[in-house]
């Protein structure tokens, strides 16, 4: 089955600087890839996501890139800002499936 | 957008009892749900897929004779821990897929086994 590998797992950054946060996944059959923000005790939320017949997309201060070769995706977060401190999940599914597997999260804290 | 409901948002029962939670798909039918379960500080698992009208489908390692699923309808999936002990406390997710492969996710209920 598939298995997906994130890294790192807690990330500080100063305010203003970039976040990379990045995942690998095993089933090559995989070709939806999504990334989620999660709050303490809240539900995840869809922050961006791509599927494998684009290499990359972009949503203001996000974007994620995908390398289908290589089996890996990342999320780019520029400018960060405190209220992006959260923990992030990465996901990969199938199409036709719907079911997701997530990666093992990365809290990622934004210093003021 | 979708929204998924998820009852109650907590629940604190005795070891030995067993608890219902409900998840709900407001404004859309869904003929597949999804159970996850999230433990402080780690990952969601998915436990198990929920199927309109038939039995549902477990993951590796979760035990279905302890968590009983029943998606009775087009809007509505159960989860039902059965004799639940304090290892089974967690928080509980599910999600409901939209037309292009995304979830639209519950807001959790935590489970505390006392």
């Amino acid at each position: 089955g598939e298995n997906v590998e994130q890294h790192p797992s807690t990330l500080s950054v100063q305010e203003g600087d970039s976040a990379v946060i990045k995942c690998t996944y095993s089933d090559s059959a995989s070709n939806y890839f999504p990334w989620y923000k999660q709050e303490l005790g809240k539900r995840p939320q869809l922050i961006i996501d791509i599927r494998s017949n684009v290499g990359e997309k972009k949503d203001q201060r996000i974007a994620v890139t995908l390398n289908k070769t290589a089996k890996h995706f990342s999320l780019h977060i520029t400018e960060t800002q405190p209220e992006d401190s959260a923990v992030y999940f990465c996901a990969a599914s199938m199409a036709g499936t719907y079911k997701y597997i997530f990666g093992t999260g990365t809290r990622l804290k934004v210093l003021a | 957008g979708a929204v998924v409901s998820q009852h109650p948002s907590w629940v604190i029962c005795k070891s030995g009892t067993s608890v219902k939670i409900e998840c709900r798909s407001l404004d859309f039918q869904a003929t597949t749900m999804f159970w996850y379960r999230q433990f402080p500080k780690q990952s969601l698992m998915l436990m198990a897929t929920s199927n309109e009208g038939s039995k549902a489908t477990y993951e590796q390692g979760v035990e279905k004779d302890k968590f009983l699923i029943n998606h009775a309808s087009l809007t509505l999936s159960t989860l039902t821990v059965t004799s639940a002990h304090p290892e089974d406390s967690s928080f509980y997710i599910c999600s409901a897929p939209g037309q292009a492969n995304e979830q639209f996710f519950g807001p959790g209920t935590r489970l505390t086994v006392l």
